[in-house]
C-alpha cells in the first residue's frame, strides 16, 4: 500500500476556477512535503514545497499542511488551461531520511 | 538548471532479455533515484543511492538491480525482463532527500 495517497484521481475545472488537490500520508516520519507537476511527455517538475504547518502561497498556488493529520493540499486559483497536467505529492523524512516517496497523482483538466 | 539525462529514451526487449537503463546527472547531487510510472500507481521508487557505491532498496525492487558507479552515473539493470516491467522509467537526483528532486525525460521500456 502506498504511503502517500492522493485524491481525487482526476479533476475537471473551468478556466478561471479553483482546483483543490489532496494528499494524505500514512507515515508519521514524513516531515517534508512537495508538490510536483508533470505535463504530457515530460518528467515531473517541482511546483512548491511546504515544511511547516499552515499555508504557503506562491502566485496562484497555495499549499496547506496539517502535520497532526498528515494532510497536505494544493489549491490553484484562477486555473488556466496550461495548468492541465498530472500533479504529484511527494514526502520525505526529516534529518537522516533518504527516500522520497511520491503519491499516485491527480490528473487536472482545465477547460477553456 | 540541474540536468539529468537518461538513455535510451525508448527500448523494446523480449521476455527474458537483459536491459540496462542509464542515467547521468551533472548537478553534483548526492542522491539519485529510479522510479517507474504506471497509470493508477503514480511514481514508485525502485532503488536509490546517496553517494557513489551506495545502494538502497526502494519500495518495488523485485526484478531490478542498480549500480551507482560514480557520483554522476546511476544504472538500472533488468536481467530477466518480464512483461510486468513494461513501464515508463524515470531517473532523478537531488541534493538531499528534502530538497527539490530533478527528473530526467524518462525511458519508455516495452517487454514483449
Amino acid at each position: 500500500q502506498q504511503k502517500v495517497q492522493q485524491s481525487p484521481e482526476s479533476l475537471s475545472v473551468p478556466e478561471g476556477g479553483m482546483a483543490s488537490l489532496n494528499c494524505t500520508s500514512s507515515d508519521r516520519n514524513f516531515q517534508y512535503f512537495w508538490w510536483y507537476r508533470q505535463h504530457s511527455g515530460e518528467g515531473p517538475k517541482a511546483l512548491m514545497s511546504i515544511f511547516s504547518d499552515g499555508d504557503k502561497k506562491e502566485g496562484r498556488f497555495t499549499a496547506h499542511l496539517n502535520k497532526a493529520s498528515l494532510h497536505v493540499s494544493l489549491h490553484i486559483r484562477d486555473s488556466q488551461p496550461s495548468d492541465s497536467a498530472l500533479y504529484f505529492c511527494a514526502a520525505s523524512e526529516g534529518t537522516g531520511g533518504y527516500k522520497v516517496v511520491f503519491g499516485s497523482g491527480t490528473r487536472l483538466l482545465v477547460s477553456p | 538548471e540541474a540536468a539529468v539525462t537518461q538513455s535510451p529514451r525508448n527500448k523494446v526487449t523480449v521476455t527474458g532479455g537483459n536491459v540496462t537503463l542509464s542515467c547521468r546527472q551533472t548537478n553534483s547531487h548526492n542522491y539519485m533515484y529510479w522510479y517507474r510510472q504506471d497509470t493508477g500507481h503514480g511514481l514508485r521508487l525502485i532503488h536509490y543511492s546517496y553517494g557513489a557505491g551506495n545502494l538502497q532498496i526502494g519500495d518495488v525492487p523485485d526484478g531490478y538491480k542498480a549500480t551507482r558507479t560514480t557520483q554522476e552515473d546511476f544504472f538500472l539493470l533488468l536481467e530477466l525482463a518480464s512483461p510486468s516491467q513494461t513501464s515508463l522509467y524515470f531517473c532523478a537526483s537531488s541534493e538531499t532527500a528534502n530538497t527539490e528532486v530533478f527528473f530526467g525525460k524518462g525511458t519508455r521500456l516495452t517487454v514483449v
